[in-house]
């Protein structure tokens, strides 16, 4: 079955870049979708195919993918973005990654 | 305003049954695809089943194929999750989330619930 694979954690100052990774095989064949999930809240699409972003969600927040890896990166990071964010494809089911904390400090 | 609101969650014994309900408001919902994902107490998340507006068209992952039978009302604007011979790692919230693009490569979803705690234990 095919694996999406996050690192655990990633660690950003306020108003530093933030980048996540997510990698698979061909991975850059595919679309490619982050979701953002605060505390006790449900997920939230922040990216979609590989780099749309959805209406309201801040222009910081963009996407990328190529090759076996695709990245959300958070430019000028605040410490309201300290959250979990998961990736997801389809291939050719819905699969996740494992997720990524991202601790702003 | 696009709104789910998912019930039917509780306390299960193993081998058990229950039925999860999603209430859609705020959009035509006989025109979307619709999923259900869970997500295990501090864990990640996990893809569950997958139907396509007209319900001609139904997936569902490997962990949960024979147990649950996912199902939608479009006159009702409800979306369905029949779980039988519930398991203990079947324990999660359920989320239902619709799907702009319909179980193709490009599948994402826009919009989830609040979640329903299902917890299965003796």
């Amino acid at each position: 079955s095919y694996e999406l694979t996050q690192p655990p954690s990633v660690s950003v100052s306020p108003g530093q870049t933030a980048s996540i990774t997510c990698s698979g095989d061909k991975l850059g064949d595919k679309y490619a979708c982050w979701y953002q999930q605060k505390p006790g809240q449900s997920p939230v699409l922040v990216i979609y195919q590989d780099s749309k972003r959805p209406s309201g969600i801040p222009e910081r927040f963009s996407g990328s993918n190529s090759g076996n890896t695709a990245t959300l990166t958070i430019s000028g990071t605040q410490a309201m973005d300290e959250a979990d964010y998961y990736c997801q494809a389809w291939a050719p089911d819905v699969v996740f990654g494992g997720g990524t904390k991202l601790t702003v400090l | 305003e696009v709104q789910l609101v998912e019930s039917g969650g509780g306390l299960v014994q193993p081998g058990g049954s229950l039925r999860l309900s999603c209430a859609a408001s705020g959009f035509t919902f006989s025109s979307y695809s619709m999923n259900w994902v869970r997500q295990a107490p501090g864990k990640g998340l996990e893809w569950v089943s997958y139907i396509s507006s007209s319900s001609s068209t139904i997936y569902y992952a490997d962990s949960v194929k024979g147990r649950f039978t996912i199902s939608r009302d479009n006159a009702k604007n409800s979306l369905y999750l029949q779980m039988n011979s519930l398991r203990d790692e079947d324990t999660a919230v359920y989320y239902c989330a619709r799907d702009p693009v319909g179980g193709s490569e490009a599948q994402y979803f826009d919009y989830w619930g609040q979640g329903t705690l299902v917890t299965v234990s003796s």
